[in-house]
């Protein structure tokens, strides 16, 4: 199957500086990426729907002005956590999504934990 | 409010015994996806329930889409340590794809 990666796979950080978290897909090209943050012990919740070559469309209650993203190619997208405090501290999960034919099938990368300290 | 509900949140049970788990919605979907995740992973695709009272299985998961499209149901046969995992239910709305509230499972030996 299709694969997406991430990188770092965890990191831990000061409070107040920021931490990018990148995300590509190996085999495909998605022109669609999607980044969700999960806490322990509960569901993935989606951030943001990033479009190559476009701005990304955050859901409600995610500042985007703290979530940088970037989708500058159709195999890497960037999440910057700007100015991150413990709260921040979560594990992010990117997915592509490529479209082979009619069918649309999303893939999920192995998550980034990040702690901040 | 979250649009699927999962039930229980958590199950705890040993080798060998059967389990179903539930995502339920007031909500009518025209297909809905099950995904399990295990620690420090991502989230992997199982399976897709398209029509209404749709019986799809995978080995010893029977997954099963409601009559009227607003909730579905997986079961484990004989469960194994190596079902242990979180599973998701979740639906694709608006090019998003949404996800239930989880079902953690733990299955011991």
């Amino acid at each position: 199957g299709a694969v997406v990666s991430q990188h770092p796979s965890w990191v831990i950080c000061k409070s107040g500086t920021s931490v990018k978290i990148e995300c590509r897909s190996l085999d495909f090209q998605a022109t669609t990426m999607f980044w969700y943050r999960q806490f322990p012990k509960q569901s993935l919740m989606l951030m943001a729907t990033s479009n190559e070559g476009s701005k990304a469309t955050y859901e409600q209650g995610v500042e985007k002005d703290k979530f940088l993203i970037n989708h500058a190619s159709l195999t890497l997208s960037t999440l910057t956590v700007t100015s991150a405090h413990p709260e921040d501290s979560s594990f992010y999960i990117c997915s592509a999504r490529t479209s082979r034919g009619f069918q649309e099938t999303q893939y999920f990368g192995p998550g980034t934990r990040l702690l901040v300290l | 409010t979250q649009l699927l509900e999962q039930s229980p949140q958590f199950l705890s049970i040993q080798e060998g015994e059967n389990l179903t788990v539930y995502c339920n919605s007031s909500s009518v979907f025209s297909s809905l996806q099950w995904y399990r995740q295990e620690p420090g992973e991502g989230p992997v695709l199982l399976v897709t329930v398209v029509t209404g009272g749709e019986v799809k299985k995978l080995k010893r998961l029977t997954f099963q889409f409601g009559d009227a499209r607003k909730d579905s149901s997986l079961h484990i046969t004989a469960a194994q340590p190596g079902d242990t995992g979180l599973y998701l239910c979740a639906f694709r709305g608006f090019q998003k794809l949404v996800f239930g509230t989880g079902t953690r499972l733990l299955v011991s030996p």
